[in-house]
């Protein structure tokens, strides 16, 4: 399965810190996607990687692609009380195709 | 713009009874189309997806179906709901890789 899994699974930190998730995944893949989903709401689209690609930064938001390890990381600085969430990787084999979603890791940041 | 509509928000329905949820979708044509199942503080699941209307591909077996009458609707349906139907589901769609989602539906059957 070409599955993501994020570790860890719940990660609690203070305002102002940086949190930092990770994403294995098992098969070639062609991009790497990361959402976050507000309690009882839909999933938002955060940030797209390219498996040719290594790092994207997009606001305070880095990710980083390392297809030899099959594994990336989402990393949030300095941390917002309403970046609580829960974020998922998604891994897709083409371009064109649907995505895997991993089971998430669930961010809580204390105010 | 582009916006994806669910409903109903919120639904519960005894055992044994039907479902039909559904999606649209407007603002684009030909979109890709996927429904998921979310069970409480857990990851999603893919149902089914959509590359055109009639297409469907099913991911996982079960008492769940789905159609595409139309380019941009989305229809989950089921004859006889199971109390494991129970969960968030949610449609999306998607012009190439990254996936839009809608609001969601709340199912809870009793």
């Amino acid at each position: 399965s070409q599955q993501g899994e994020e570790d860890p699974q719940a990660l609690s930190i203070q305002e102002g810190e940086n949190a930092t998730m990770n994403c294995s995944y098992k098969t070639s893949i062609n991009n790497l996607q990361w959402y976050r989903q507000n309690s009882g709401r839909g999933l938002v689209h955060l940030i797209l990687i390219r498996s040719n690609e290594r790092e994207k930064h997009s606001g305070r938001l880095r990710v980083t692609l390392d297809t030899s390890k099959k594994s990336s990381s989402l990393l949030i600085t300095a941390s917002r009380a309403a970046d609580t969430a829960s974020y998922f990787c998604a891994t897709g084999k083409t371009s064109y195709d649907k995505v895997i979603f991993g089971p998430g890791t669930s961010l809580s940041v204390i105010p | 713009s582009q916006t994806i509509h669910q409903w109903p928000a919120t639904l519960v329905q005894p055992v044994g009874s039907p479902l039909s949820l559904e999606c649209t979708v407007e603002g684009t044509s030909n979109p890709n189309l996927y429904w998921y199942r979310q069970a409480a503080g857990r990851g999603l699941q893919l149902l089914f997806y959509s590359v055109g209307i009639g297409q469907i591909s099913s991911e996982v077996p079960q008492n769940l179906s789905a159609s595409r009458p139309q380019d941009r609707q989305f229809i989950l349906s089921s004859k006889k709901l199971l109390l494991s139907d129970s969960g968030f589901y949610l449609c999306a769609w998607s012009p190439t890789e990254t996936q839009y989602f809608g609001p969601g539906t709340r199912l809870l059957v009793l």
